[in-house]
């Protein structure tokens, strides 16, 4: 049984582009979560996916977007970055989209914004 | 506006001696509550939970206790060893309140276990 994977580890990119941050949920999983952890901080819900369509979403704008495919995997995507949005992106998959006692999460995506 | 809030950002303690992290929590809506620890360049793992309906929850060496009252709860670590040193983070979640999908973390709080 495989984890919860994320790609890449590391990126770079500088404001006003736009990025793509990639999940693979656990196997058996068909709900995602995504969470961004801001240097110092806790992670902050971002939104959840579950069965391909939005089932919540944190107090982001919308230039956060989302996807979920047949195979549950999920994609981060983040438009007109700014200089604020320099954090770990982390994502966690569960059995359930109520199941936010059992997440599991991967080692997350370090991105920097210049 | 803080909904959790773990307020000791560092706690270090010596081996075999007992940890005791505690946060504060301000939504009467959470109901469950949830411990994860974080190393370096690893995602949270989950290390032990309290619903509301209990006060104590014990597994090991991890105890986790929850005044309601006081919208406080505390996770204890005895004894504490080199391995449990980590960023311990509290994370409720509302299972009534319809927003259990999602987890609200606290800071965390890095504990560090001196041999």
């Amino acid at each position: 049984e495989t984890g919860v994977t994320q790609s890449p580890t590391h990126l770079i990119k500088t404001r006003g582009q736009q990025v793509t941050l990639r999940c693979s949920s656990q196997s058996g999983h068909n709900t995602v979560s995504w969470y961004q952890q801001a240097l110092g901080q806790g992670p902050q819900f971002i939104f959840q996916y579950y069965r391909e369509e939005e089932n919540g979403r944190g107090n982001f704008p919308p230039r956060f977007s989302g996807l979920q495919f047949p195979n549950y995997s999920s994609e981060l995507n983040v438009n007109a970055l700014e200089l604020d949005d320099s954090a770990l992106y982390l994502c966690a998959s569960s059995a359930t989209r109520t199941g936010a006692d059992e997440q599991y999460f991967g080692p997350g995506t370090r991105l920097t914004v210049t | 506006d803080q909904q959790v809030k773990q307020n000791s950002p560092s706690l270090s303690v010596q081996e075999g001696r007992i940890s005791i992290l505690n946060c504060d929590y301000t939504n009467s809506m959470f109901d469950y509550f949830l411990w994860y620890k974080k190393y370096p360049a690893e995602g949270p793992t989950f290390l032990i939970s309290i619903s509301s309906i209990k006060d104590k929850n014990e597994d090991g060496r991890f105890t986790v206790f929850l005044n309601k009252s006081a919208k406080h709860l505390s996770l204890h670590i005895v004894p504490s060893q080199p391995g449990d040193s980590a960023v311990y983070f509290c994370a409720p979640s509302s299972r009534r309140g319809g927003s259990n999908y999602k987890l609200t973390f606290g800071k965390g709080t890095l504990l560090t276990v001196n041999p």
